[in-house]
């Protein structure tokens, strides 16, 4: 079965500084990757997804992630993030066909003025 | 994008009484819905895999007589808690897979509180 490793619970950046949210998956022939943003008492609301194709996925808000099939990560970056990001987000894995998607932890991204 | 909605998104009620709480797909079919329970601060842990016109699939400790899934027709879904006691207060979260996208879409989730 796959899992998700997102390494860091907390990740507190300033306003207008660059962030990267790691996120590892176990290995699997082929994977679907997501990434998606939960503001408080809120649902989900996806940023990107890999499927196939280019390794670098560009979503929505500015974010971006890239595909690393050979250290099995998928890791979020924004180059300048504003106040409003601030937010839980999850890294979310699938296998090809109809399984569910398997979720990681989240991590709690601050952004501080 | 597909929009899934989920009624209510609130609810309170008394310890032993059941709670129904529905998740609809709006503007697409889905042979298969999910449904998540998320605890403050933590993720979402999938607890069944509901499939039209057949029985839900559980997770491993998910009790499927305390929470009975229903998926009658290719909107809906809906999830009973059954006897609600107060460790059954959480957000529930359900999600529609959209088969030609290979996507699934959330629901907003509800809210439960078992007093």
């Amino acid at each position: 079965a796959q899992s998700v490793t997102q390494l860091d619970s907390q990740v507190p950046v300033f306003e207008e500084a660059p962030v990267e949210l790691r996120c590892n998956y176990s290995s699997s022939v082929s994977v679907y990757l997501f990434w998606y943003v939960q503001y408080p008492n809120q649902g989900l609301q996806l940023l990107l997804k890999y499927l196939s194709g280019s390794t670098l996925v560009k979503g929505i808000n500015g974010f971006e992630a890239e595909f690393n099939k050979s250290q099995t990560s998928f890791h979020l970056r924004k180059p300048s993030v504003h106040i409003s990001d601030t937010a839980e987000y999850f890294c979310a894995v699938s296998d090809s066909g109809n399984t569910p998607l398997v979720f990681g932890k989240g991590t709690r991204l601050s952004v501080i003025a | 994008g597909a929009v899934v909605s989920q009624h209510p998104s609130r609810v309170i009620c008394k310890s032993g009484t059941s709670v129904k709480i529905e998740c609809r797909s709006l503007d697409f079919q889905a042979t298969t819905m999910f449904w998540y329970r998320q605890f403050p601060k933590q993720s979402l842990m999938l607890m069944a895999t509901s499939n039209e016109g057949s029985k839900a699939t559980y997770e491993q400790g998910v009790e499927k007589d305390k929470f009975l899934i229903n998926h009658a027709s290719l909107t809906l879904s809906t999830l009973t808690v059954t006897s609600a006691h107060p460790e059954d207060s959480s957000f529930y979260i359900c999600s529609a897979r959209d088969s030609p996208l290979n996507e699934q879409f959330f629901g907003p989730g509800t809210r439960l509180t078992v007093l």
